[in-house]
């Protein structure tokens, strides 16, 4: 069963910062892997797909990695701004019914 | 032009009640997801729908029920509801089949936060 860990849970740091958001995976046989941001109490904002044949996406000032093979994706965030602040999530598409398993997030402050 | 549409988006009611989350999804997908995402944020797949039927029903209690009148509806019935219930309910939908690379992207209606007092 897909299982998916996210390090670390929070993290705040002084705007302009450059910040990279783990997330790690148990199975390695996955479609795809989907990065999300959620603000409190809002829904989900999608920021990068990597399809599995991928190595990396980019949007702006986020880049996506991903290593199928160790399990292992990041997001790196380039020039943090205090706009950033938010949850963000990873979710690995797998199994039979293609369904999304996420991670418990990544809580990020990025202090003015 | 709303992709994934949830209503209501809030919905206060009482244990014991019955209640009813419509989803509708004008995206032309055959695949369409409910999860729910607890009071820690934790978000977990419920139930998933390919072409009006049934194809994943991760140990969620018999109350729920989801229901599929065609591809770009999913409904979701809970029956006799308990404090635990209390939730935001997020549906999804996805593409099954792709006539180039392999995508399946899943775009996530706006939610509907349930409390069950």
């Amino acid at each position: 069963k897909q299982e998916v860990t996210q390090i670390p849970a929070a993290l705040s740091v002084p705007e302009g910062e450059n910040l990279v958001l783990n997330c790690s995976f148990t199975d390695s046989a996955i479609y795809n892997l989907q990065w999300f941001r959620q603000d409190p109490g809002k829904g989900l904002t999608s920021l990068l797909l990597i399809q599995s044949s991928q190595r990396e996406q980019t949007s702006g000032r986020l880049n996506a990695s991903l290593d199928k093979s160790s399990g292992r994706s990041t997001l790196y965030i380039a020039a943090s701004q205090p706009g950033d602040s938010a949850t963000y999530l990873c979710a690995v598409n797998s199994g039979s019914a293609r369904q999304l398993t996420f991670g418990s997030g990544t809580q990020l402050t990025v202090l003015p | 032009d709303t992709a994934v549409s949830q209503t209501p988006k809030y919905l206060v009611t009482q244990m014991g009640n019955d209640k009813s989350i419509k989803c509708e999804q004008n995206l032309g997908h055959d695949t369409m997801y409910w999860y729910k995402q607890d009071s820690k944020k934790f978000l977990k797949i419920m139930f998933s729908y390919n072409n009006k039927e049934l194809i994943i029903n991760e140990t969620v209690p018999n109350r729920f029920s989801p229901k599929s009148p065609d591809k770009a509806h999913l409904n979701l019935h809970i029956n006799s509801l308990e404090l635990g219930d209390s939730a935001v309910y997020f549906c999804a939908s996805s593409p099954w089949s792709s006539p180039g690379p392999i995508y399946y992207e899943q775009y996530f209606g706006p939610g509907t936060r349930l409390t069950v007092t």
